[in-house]
């Protein structure tokens, strides 16, 4: 079956512009997370979806960066005034009911370059 | 709060050799621990998990660790390495959390399998 996609595959921006980051989880998959994959900081935790509700937010690095659920599926990363150091690959991952123990299935990510 | 260790950032290992990629962990709570492999320009894949019972984990592609409570280790191998293990590995821990399952990263182990 199909598995976690996300798009744009590739976003070149400049500093100081908005961004947005999709995702699209597996059909069915109750729990959603976003990571951040950089150099410096290699793989981060971001924020957490259990529907459409994010009951963690904790790894948000500043009041730029936002995301919602929508539907129980669709999620967008916003970045607002991106600077130079957002520069990275957003990942995208979900997993199935009841969502805690179980798997996450990762996305091919979204590499970001802020100019 | 959980953190994990992969002391080697690159292992070199010629084909057919076996290798062995270190991973330590440090937690306050029982936590679940997993390896994930990311081939370049790809999404993170699952490659085994431990949540409980027998402490050898077999995975895919011939992988298997160890999960050593008592020195927090988690320490994945495979007897025979093939050119196309090159890859990036990462360990993961995950303990329950605000209702998530959120995954700490380790720094990452660049496997490289020369012939």
């Amino acid at each position: 079956g199909a598995g976690v996609s996300q798009s744009p595959s590739n976003k070149v921006t400049e500093k100081g512009k908005d961004v947005e980051l999709r995702c699209d989880p597996i059909s069915g998959h109750t729990a959603l997370y976003w990571y951040r994959q950089s150099l410096g900081q290699g793989l981060e935790f971001l924020i957490y979806f259990q529907g459409n509700s994010a009951p963690d937010k904790s790894g948000l690095p500043s009041d730029r960066f936002s995301a919602e659920r929508t539907g129980g599926s669709v999620s967008t990363l916003t970045i607002q005034r991106t600077q130079q150091e957002d520069s990275a690959v957003y990942l995208c991952a979900s997993s199935p009911p009841p969502g805690l123990r179980e798997t996450q299935y990762f996305g091919p990510g979204t590499r970001l370059l802020v100019l | 709060a959980q953190s994990v260790t992969q002391l080697d950032s690159q292992v070199p290992v010629f084909e057919e050799a076996p290798v062995e990629l270190r991973c330590n962990y440090s937690s306050s709570v029982s936590v679940y621990l997993f390896w994930y492999v990311q081939y370049p320009n790809q999404g993170l894949q699952l490659l085994l998990k431990y949540l409980s019972g027998s402490t050898l984990v077999k995975g895919i592609n011939g992988f298997e660790a160890e999960f050593n409570k008592s020195q927090t280790s988690f320490h994945l191998r495979k007897p025979s390495v093939h050119i196309s293990d090159t890859a990036e590995y990462f360990c993961a821990v995950s303990a329950l959390t605000g209702g998530g399952n959120k995954l700490t990263f380790g720094t990452g182990t660049q496997l490289k399998v020369e012939l």
